[in-house]
Order: C-alpha cells, then sequence, then structure tokens
C-alpha cells in the first residue's frame, strides 16, 4: 500500500511567520490533495495536485509537487492564527479516483 | 461546492448497544462513499468503501459484522457501529467524490462508548 509520511508531526511558529510541510510517498503520486482539519472536525479541501511540477496557490498558502511525483510541500507564507490546525495529505490509492490514503497530519500553532 | 453532511456529531452510548451514523451527499448524487476512522493524534484509516445497491468493500482487519454499511440510496450511506465497546470510541468520517471533484468530507461523528 502506498505509505505517506509527514513532517514535521507538530509545528509552533510565530505569527507572521513563514513555514513548510512535507508530505513524502513512497511510490508514485496519481493525485496529492492537502486538507486542513481543526480537532474534532472535518476535513477542509485545500488542494489538489496532479502533474509532475505543478504548483497551486490560494491566498497564502502555497502547494507543490516534486517533478516526480514523490514528494509534496505544504508553503504558508506570513502565518496568521487563523492557519491554525492540522493539516494533512492525501494521496489517490491508484489512478482511478478511488479513496485517499493519508499521511499522519501536523499539527500546526500559530503563537500571537 | 459538494457539500456532506454527517450525523450525529457526537454520540454516548453504552457498550452493548449499538449506533448508527448518517453521512448525506447534500447537493450531488454519490454512487461511492468511504467511512474513515481516526484515533487521536493519528490519521484517517480507511475502514471501508460504501456501494450505492450493493455490499460495501472492507478494508483488512475491519469487521463487516460489527461495522454495517448500507448505501441505500445515491445520497445517503449508514454506519452502524453493533454491540459497540469501548475500544469502539472514536471519531468516525465519512466522504464522498462528486463526479471526479476531490473528496468531500462530513463534519465526523464523536462516539464515546461507557
Amino acid at each position: 500500500s502506498q505509505e505517506l509520511e509527514q513532517s514535521p508531526q507538530s509545528l509552533i511558529v510565530q505569527e507572521g511567520k513563514n513555514l513548510t510541510i512535507n508530505c513524502t510517498s513512497s511510490k508514485t503520486l496519481y493525485g496529492l490533495y492537502w486538507y486542513k482539519q481543526k480537532y474534532g472536525e472535518g476535513l477542509i479541501f485545500l488542494m489538489m495536485l496532479q502533474k509532475g511540477g505543478e504548483e497551486k496557490s490560494h491566498e497564502k498558502i502555497t502547494a507543490k509537487l516534486d517533478e516526480k511525483k514523490q514528494q509534496s510541500s505544504l508553503h504558508i507564507t506570513a502565518s496568521q492564527p487563523s492557519h491554525a490546525g492540522i493539516y494533512l495529505c492525501g494521496a489517490d490509492t491508484s489512478n482511478s479516483g478511488y479513496a485517499l490514503n493519508f499521511g499522519k497530519g501536523t499539527s500546526l500553532l500559530v503563537t500571537p | 461546492g459538494a457539500v456532506v453532511s454527517q450525523h450525529p456529531s457526537r454520540v454516548i452510548c453504552k457498550s452493548g448497544t449499538s449506533v448508527k451514523i448518517e453521512c448525506r451527499s447534500l447537493d450531488f448524487q454519490a454512487t461511492t462513499m468511504f467511512w474513515y476512522r481516526q484515533f487521536p493524534k493519528q490519521s484517517l484509516m480507511l475502514m471501508a468503501t460504501s456501494n450505492e445497491g450493493s455490499k460495501a468493500t472492507y478494508e483488512q482487519g475491519v469487521e463487516k459484522d460489527k461495522f454495517l454499511i448500507n448505501h441505500a440510496s445515491l445520497t445517503l450511506s449508514t454506519l452502524t457501529v453493533t454491540s459497540a465497546h469501548p475500544e469502539d470510541s472514536s471519531f468516525y468520517i465519512c466522504s464522498a467524490r462528486d463526479g471526479g471533484s476531490p473528496l468531500h468530507f462530513g463534519n465526523g461523528t464523536r462516539l464515546t462508548v461507557t
């Protein structure tokens, strides 16, 4: 099965600082998805990456997928307390758009 | 955008009883829905795939007689935890796709078995 490793496990940054979360797969990714979760709540879709070298941005969050399609990074610029939560990367388990396998998540805390 | 609604958000039940969790796709039809389980500070683990009009597909290690899944319509899947025990306490979350869209998730159900 596809293994997804996320790093770091947790992160505490000061408001205004930039940060990066990484997601590495043991296999080629058919699709890589980034979600944000508040504790005890559902997952909010952030971005989807499918092509090698692809990069997408939404507000202050940028996600990239490397050319080999085995590693993705999520970068937050000028972090705010509203960015706090758990960030999860998910990958298509096949190229048929089936269920997603998830990494263990990165817990982000943004301090004033 | 696609909305997935899950109910209840929290439930407390006594050991030995059964609990039903509903997952609805509000503005789209979902022939397939996915049920996940999440332990504290752990990732989401896929439990089963719910297929409309047919039997669910369970992941290895998930007891199908323990976690009953019914997908009777294109907008509703239910997960019933039968004869619940404290070790079944967890966060259960469903998801579905609207065509080729990303997976959309419900808000989850926090189950506590006393």
